[in-house]
């Protein structure tokens, strides 16, 4: 099983900062990963796919980069709504044995 | 507009049985993987099952094996979850997401089903 490991557990940070998630791959999952946000109450949303390309919708202010087995969600000026739990997952080994991090939960100061 | 309508969950006693449903409507059902992740309150995500369009493939998470059938309807835009033998550690919501190909990010999500296990 591939495992996933994100840091940090939680973030703290004020608006308009750049907050920086990251997530590791016990192995190589080449791009194969994506980044998920979870708002209080809500089902997770597809932010970045592919490792680097923002889903349909998303605002530019979220980005992704790496491969392999080490990746970045950025945000780059924190509002608000960002405040929710990000999730990486990787789909990259077949037959699928897909596995999530553990969760980074972002708050605002 | 993609939607994706999960239903069924309910409160069982261990060993019991449930079958969770899945409703799609604004896409073409029959042309996309389709996927159930499960959350344990307070908890993570967890991958639990994979279909392909047609059915004729299904993979699992080794948690569930054996106990878990993962199932589809194309004909009227439905994905099942039939668990049986089911344990305490099975108590989670369930979400019903839609993947793209074989090897996707799960692009839309359902709001969840809650399956509680307990006596």
């Amino acid at each position: 099983e591939i495992v996933m490991t994100q840091s940090p557990a939680t973030l703290s940070m004020s608006p308009g900062e750049r907050a920086t998630l990251s997530c590791w791959a016990s192995e190589s999952v080449s791009s194969n990963l994506a980044w998920y946000q979870q708002k209080p109450g809500q089902a997770p949303r597809l932010l970045i796919y592919s490792a680097s390309t923002r889903a349909s919708g998303i605002p530019p202010r979220f980005s992704g980069s790496g491969s392999g087995t080490e990746f970045t969600l950025t945000i780059s000026s924190l509002q608000s709504e960002d405040v929710a739990v990000y999730y990486c997952q990787q789909y990259n080994n077949w037959p699928p044995s897909w596995t999530f991090g553990q969760g980074s939960k972002v708050e605002i100061k | 507009e993609v939607q994706l309508v999960e239903s069924g969950g309910a409160l069982v006693q261990p060993g019991g049985s449930l079958r969770l449903s899945c409703a799609a409507s604004g896409f073409t059902f029959s042309s996309y993987w389709m996927t159930w992740v499960r959350q344990a309150p307070g908890k993570g995500l967890e991958w639990v099952a994979n279909i392909k369009q047609d059915g004729s493939e299904t993979y699992y998470v080794d948690s569930v094996k054996g106990r878990f059938t993962i199932s589809r309807d194309n004909t009227k835009n439905s994905l099942f979850l039939q668990m049986n033998s089911l344990r305490a550690e099975d108590t989670a919501l369930y979400y019903c997401a839609r993947a793209g190909g074989r090897q996707s990010p799960l692009s839309y999500w359902g709001l969840g089903t809650l399956v509680t296990v307990s006596s």
